[in-house]
């Protein structure tokens, strides 16, 4: 099982540009979060989905940010344009759905720096 | 919405000594509770979970404890080591969705002291 993957790990740009964040989740996996944490904040749900469909946006921040989920394979999620505050470390998690309270696995996360 | 608070934010305790995290959420109808390890630079991983229907949980030196109708939960680890000095979230399901969404509480930062 190789986890949730998450594309970069690090990524540095200049304010105004655009920033796309992804994520594959674990076969078999059909819920999907995506999460930023910042040490103001903690660990805040930005959005959520289920078999692709997404399910809760209220945490997206404003509409700068975006997420999508084509596949139950790909998720993405975008900031364009980003701006200095949107630095943080974004998490996607997954987790099976059916059944009661399975838990979710969080990828190794995206460390954004906007300068 | 649902609200979860965690206290303490810090704890400092000795080698060998327990070290208990509290936390209280405001959602009834929430019944999914898991906690969550976050070494520096790494990813939350989950340690423990209980469900609303048990009251007390244990795996080794952890062990999780809920009561639904103070709507609080704790975190216990027993006979501590360096390795368990790390950043503990707590987390609960609002509208009992499952794991479904969960809120996590502000974190605490355990260090435990050779």
């Amino acid at each position: 099982d190789a986890g949730v993957i998450q594309s970069p790990r690090h990524e540095v740009t200049e304010m105004g540009q655009e920033v796309t964040l992804r994520c594959k989740p674990i076969s078999g996996h059909n819920s999907l979060f995506w999460y930023r944490q910042t040490m103001m904040r903690g660990l805040e749900l930005l959005i959520y989905f289920n078999n692709n469909v997404p399910i809760d946006d209220s945490g997206m921040p404003e509409d700068r940010f975006s997420a999508k989920m084509p596949n139950a394979s790909f998720s993405t999620l975008k900031i364009q344009p980003s701006e200095p505050r949107d630095s943080a470390v974004y998490f996607c998690a997954t987790a099976r759905t059916g059944g009661p309270n399975q838990p979710q696995h969080f990828g190794d996360g995206t460390r954004l720096s906007i300068l | 919405g649902e609200n979860v608070e965690q206290h303490p934010s810090t704890l400092s305790v000795q080698e060998g000594d327990s070290a208990v995290i509290k936390c209280t959420y405001s959602d009834s109808a929430s019944n999914y509770f898991p906690w969550y390890k976050q070494e520096l630079g790494k990813r939350p991983q989950l340690i423990i979970d209980i469900r609303s229907n048990v009251g007390e949980k244990k795996d080794q030196r952890i062990a999780v404890t809920l009561n639904k109708t103070a709507k609080h939960f704790s975190l216990h680890i027993t006979e501590t080591q360096p390795e368990d000095s790390a950043v503990y979230f707590c987390a609960a399901n609002p509208r009992g969705q499952g794991a479904q969404k969960l809120v996590f509480g502000q974190g605490t930062r355990l260090t435990i002291n050779p």
